[in-house]
């Protein structure tokens, strides 16, 4: 359990539907990610929120819209998605103090989505 | 951009052998940090590392933060079935702030 959940672990959905991911960290953090995991490729960042607001916008398609209400949730809507969107979608969180660097990074178990 | 290299790519080894892989970078890094990610699962925080030189353990693992500030290192001792995943390496982007570079990861194989 590392204080980062993630709602649903598993969706599959049509190219037409609109769903959302959930995450919610119970860390007390301050800042939250939502990364993309694709078969065989590197993490690949897509937002930043720090103290609820996006300071990173990765070149995310606009059919990826995140929210982010408060420090401890956010959430990713999700509408007329491709097949090549299916990937493993992580959530994760982080405390950032400006100072020396001394911040760590705890993930979330991920919603796998697949896109028919 | 700042980019992390991971080597090996992936390995296969035999039960209770030791393990070691590196994370490399053309840039320095204040902290380093090491991942473990079964499948299907979100990437597992195993050790973080702060200080040049500083040489961390959990367990069986051993990291090392290099002096150069530009490489790490994670090894394994007496490997077993579970410790199979990938293993990340990580760094805050351009030395401090809130985004992290991920390296490509070294898939580790443990067969019995």
């Amino acid at each position: 359990e590392t204080g980062v959940t993630q709602t649903p672990r598993h969706l599959v959905m049509g190219m037409t539907n609109k769903k959302s991911l959930k995450c919610e960290q119970h860390l007390g953090h301050n800042a939250m990610y939502w990364y993309k995991q694709s078969a065989k490729k590197p993490l690949e960042l897509m937002f930043v929120y720090n103290f609820k607001e996006q300071t990173e916008n990765n070149s995310v398609p606009s059919r990826f819209s995140p929210e982010c209400p408060n420090s401890s949730h956010l959430f990713l809507h999700l509408h007329t998605l491709q097949p090549e969107d299916s990937a493993l979608y992580l959530c994760a969180s982080s405390q950032v103090s400006g100072r020396a660097s001394r911040e760590t990074q705890y993930f979330g178990p991920g919603t796998r989505l697949l896109v028919l | 951009g700042q980019q992390l290299n991971q080597s090996p790519q992936s390995m296969f080894i035999q039960e209770g052998e030791d393990v070691s892989m590196n994370c490399t970078s053309s840039s320095i890094f204040n902290t380093w940090l090491w991942y473990k990610q079964d499948p299907g699962e979100g990437p597992v925080l195993l050790i973080a590392l702060y200080k040049a030189g500083e040489l961390t353990s959990n367990g069986r693992l051993t990291a090392q933060f290099g002096i150069t500030r530009k490489d790490s290192f994670l090894n394994i001792s007496a490997s077993i079935p579970s410790d199979v995943g990938i293993y990340f390496c990580a760094g805050p982007s351009e030395g401090y702030g809130q985004n992290f570079v991920f390296g490509p990861g070294t898939r580790l194989s443990v067969l019995p």
